[in-house]
Formats: C-alpha cells, structure tokens, sequence
C-alpha cells in the first residue's frame, strides 16, 4: 500500500509554545490529507481536510487559529499546535488518499503530544 | 447522520481461540463504504479491508473474514486462530460514497491475545 510517513512520532513541548507536526506521502502525490485526533482509549475524530494550494477546511468546533493547517505541496501537510496548553495533549494522526475522491485512505504513524 | 458503533469496548482471549468483533453502522445513503482498520500499539492505523454497500458477499483473507449483513447493518470481523500479534486496538469506519472525506469511526474494540 502506499506510505504515508508522520514527523515527529513524539513530542514534548512546553505550555505556550507551537509545535509543528509534519505528514508527507512518499510514493504518491495527495492533494488532500486529512488530520485526525484521538484522545486516550477514544476513537478517532477528524479535527480538518487539508487541501493542497487552498485553505484547510476544518470541523465543527475546531479552532482554525490553534491549529494551524498549511498543505503547500502535493506531498507534505504540516499542522501547527500554536500556543500549545496541557489539554491539547493528544495522539494526532493524519491520512492522506492516492486517488481524490477514492476511499482508500492511508494513514501515517502518528505524534504523541504532551504539553507540560 | 451516521453512526458506527462498536459496543465490544476490550476483549481478551487466548491464543488460538477464534473471536469476532463487532460492528453495527447507522447511515441514511444508499451507497456507503465500511472499513476496518487495526492499530497496533505502535499507534499506526492498518488498513484491513474496505466493503461497498453493494457487495453483501463475505470476506476471508487468511486467518480474517468478515460477515456483512445490510439487513441488520451490521459488519463483524473474525480473528480465526488468534495470535498474540492481532493484540491491538481495531476500528470500525464507515464512509458515504458521496462525501468521502467524511469517515466515521467507531470507538474501536481493543483485543488483547494471551499466549
């Protein structure tokens, strides 16, 4: 299956600081990727699509200014934790899809945050 | 709206038992994709299988199958001869054909397997 790589696995930052996770596919090209959450021994909750040259469209409830999205090319997604604080502490994963529009999603490894 | 829901929160079994999880979805389209996934501790999410709604026939690839049932919207997955590699923690999604970036996954059912 395609690969989808995550940078880093883990994370440790203090509170008020950003701290910036990376998503690259590399063996295809994606114009969508997509970020989810997951809280301990929860399920997986899509936070935002990330879209390739245009805005990020983010979930109900999300807030677009701390999590800062920026899909600048076919193949690298990053997403930014500004002004990080103790409760964003989570597993964040994203997936990304070799075909647009296919079902077929492909995940990354995944970053452990904690804010301390 | 859709819904999956995993009611089986932990399961544990021994090596070699067979053990079935399952899946019951809610969703109004006509045409949706069902998946399973298994994340392994290493927090990785694997893909495992996508079902469309159209395709009712069961599934078996190696030691897994899967039973969908549209009738009862259900689709149970089966770990025949457990090992204690299939220990993980194992998502159920669904998806509408129509919006496919909106995936709806399940709480998940963690399985651990006992040597």
């Amino acid at each position: 299956g395609a690969v989808v790589s995550q940078h880093p696995s883990r994370v440790i930052c203090k509170s008020g600081t950003s701290v910036k996770i990376e998503c690259r596919s590399l063996d295809f090209q994606a114009t969508t990727m997509f970020w989810y959450r997951q809280f301990p021994k929860q399920s997986l909750m899509l936070m935002a699509t990330s879209n390739e040259g245009s805005k990020a469209t983010y979930e109900q409830g999300v807030e677009k200014d701390k999590f800062l999205i920026n899909h600048a090319s076919l193949t690298l997604s990053t997403l930014t934790v500004t002004s990080a604080h103790p409760e964003d502490s989570s597993f964040y994963i994203c997936s990304a899809r070799v075909v647009p529009g296919d079902t077929e999603a492909f995940f990354g490894q995944g970053t452990r945050l904690t804010v301390v | 709206a859709q819904k999956v829901t995993q009611a089986q929160t932990e399961i544990s079994v021994v090596e070699k038992e067979d053990v079935t999880l399952d899946c019951v979805y809610e969703t109004r389209d006509t045409t949706y994709y069902l998946f399973w996934y298994k994340q392994p501790p290493s927090g990785e999410l694997v893909f495992l299988i996508r079902r469309n709604s159209f395709d009712e026939q069961n599934e078996i690839s190696g030691r897994y199958s899967w039973n969908f049932q549209k009738s009862t919207s259900s689709f149970n997955f089966t770990i025949t001869a457990s090992q204690v590699v299939d220990s993980a923690v194992y998502f159920c999604a669904l998806t509408p054909s129509d919006n496919n970036n909106d995936m709806r996954f399940g709480a998940g059912t963690r399985l651990t397997v006992k040597p």
